[in-house]
């Protein structure tokens, strides 16, 4: 269990408002990422931290923005939401363990639609 | 870029079969290569890793060995069970923010 908590686990919104996601960790990872799953597609990387206000675009990175302004916090924000982000909509962080390297475990999925 | 390529599914196999997902990867450097699996509903799961060649992962019965030269990953398993069916992901990760890299996933499904 990585501590990993994403809020709200499903949601429904209309197309043009704007909504957040958060993702809340409890064991002072220092990367976090938030990724979409769609179908055809597996997961694609939206946006990633690498500590308190350091952020990076990822691969799908349009009408999406972030923020981290705590360590256990990483929200992703659609400004205007559109029918093309419905998706599931995933964090992680990067946990290293030993002497095996960094491995990213996965939050439980946020699942939201836009209609 | 970077990029990976799993075998395209869906995958149905009985019982006790012998399971192969292919997968292979274009990478600069050397990266750490992953298996994921997502079963219905659920998040995705770290199912075994590797982080340089000939290095074996396993786990759960599953295995994939690191191959250098072929540039491949491919995950097997001798017998499969019917709570094997989920979705599985092989994915990279290189560089300071080991951002990860995805196949497009392949559906396996195992009748009783």
């Amino acid at each position: 269990d990585a501590g990993i908590t994403q809020s709200p686990r499903h949601k429904v919104t209309e197309t043009g408002t704007p909504v957040t996601l958060r993702c809340h960790q409890t064991e002072n990872h220092r990367y976090m990422y938030w990724y979409r799953q769609d179908p055809g597609h597996g997961l694609r990387l939206i946006h990633y931290s690498y500590g308190v206000k350091d952020t990076d675009k990822g691969e799908v990175s349009d009408g999406y923005s972030v923020s981290r302004s705590k360590t256990e916090d990483f929200l992703l924000t659609l400004e205007s939401a559109t029918s093309s982000q419905t998706s599931v909509y995933f964090c992680a962080i990067s946990y290293r363990q030993g002497d095996s390297g960094n491995t990213i475990y996965f939050g439980e999925g946020s699942w939201l639609t836009v209609v | 870029g970077d990029s990976v390529t799993q075998m395209e599914g869906p995958v149905t196999l009985s019982e006790e079969a012998f399971l192969t997902i292919n997968c292979t990867y274009t990478a600069t450097g050397y990266p750490s290569l992953f298996w994921y699996v997502q079963y219905p509903g659920e998040g995705l799961q770290l199912l075994l890793k590797a982080t340089k060649a000939d290095d074996k992962g396993s786990n759960k019965g599953f295995e994939a060995t690191y191959r250098k030269e072929t540039t491949s990953f491919h995950l097997e398993k001798g017998s499969v069970q019917v709570s094997d069916s989920a979705v599985y992901f092989c994915a990279l990760s290189q560089g300071g923010s080991e951002k990860l890299v995805f196949g497009k996933g392949t559906k396996l499904t195992v009748n009783p």
